[in-house]
């Protein structure tokens, strides 16, 4: 069965600290990746995707990925508390039904 | 605008009632999936719809039903069989390509009298 594990948190950061989300998981076929964000009542947003190995920046946000130790993870810089939210891993395998493993979430809360 | 619409934002189901929960999709995306979140439970995955005229079931399709009649439409009926149905209705689309993945729609939060 595929997995997909995340810290529940909450993640309690200082204003204009970096954030640091992780995500593992299990199925070593994986091939697409993505972070979302959902705030308290709200909807799932996604925010980052990553395909390959590495980093990809886009503004505050970094996603990383390492296929080799099975892990994505998403990095904030200068979290303002407006990041204060839930963040779901969300992992898909190429072909098939294109169904993406969710993690559960992590909670992050960014205080002043 | 492009997007998806789900209507209502709050939906009160009666005991031993079926209710439906409204999905549209203006994105041209071929896929559409059904959602139900729960506190501290995560996404599960309820049915999905490839093409038009097709759907699967997801992990906790008992006491739900769909169709997929229209590419653009995905309604959700939750049946009186679903005994425990209070929960967030998250419905999504895609394309079925490798590299995209699912938008959201805003949700529906379903609540029993």
């Amino acid at each position: 069965q595929k997995e997909v594990e995340q810290n529940s948190g909450p993640l309690s950061v200082p204003e204009g600290a970096i954030a640091s989300l992780n995500c593992t998981y299990s199925d070593r076929v994986s091939q697409s990746f993505f972070w979302y964000r959902q705030y308290s009542g709200k909807s799932p947003e996604l925010i980052m995707s990553i395909y390959s190995n590495g980093d990809k920046e886009d503004g505050r946000f970094t996603a990383q990925l390492n296929k080799a130790s099975q892990y994505v993870s998403l990095l904030i810089r200068d979290s303002q508390p407006s990041d204060s939210a839930t963040y779901l891993c969300a992992v898909q395998l190429s072909g098939g039904s294109y169904i993406p493993t969710f993690g559960r979430g992590t909670s992050l809360i960014v205080h002043p | 605008d492009g997007g998806i619409t789900q209507s209502p934002k709050y939906l009160f189901r009666k005991e031993g009632q079926n209710v439906t929960l409204s999905c549209e999709q203006n994105l041209n995306h071929d896929a559409m999936y059904w959602y139900r979140q729960d506190p501290g439970q995560g996404l599960r995955l309820i049915y999905y719809s490839q093409i038009v005229n097709d759907f699967q079931k997801g992990d906790i399709a008992e006491g739900y039903s769909v169709s997929r009649e229209k590419k653009e439409s995905f309604p959700l009926t939750v049946t009186s069989a679903q005994k425990n149905p209070t929960a967030f209705y998250l419905c999504a689309s895609r394309m079925n390509t490798n590299v995209e993945t699912q938008y959201f729609g805003p949700g529906t939060r379903l609540l029993v009298l």
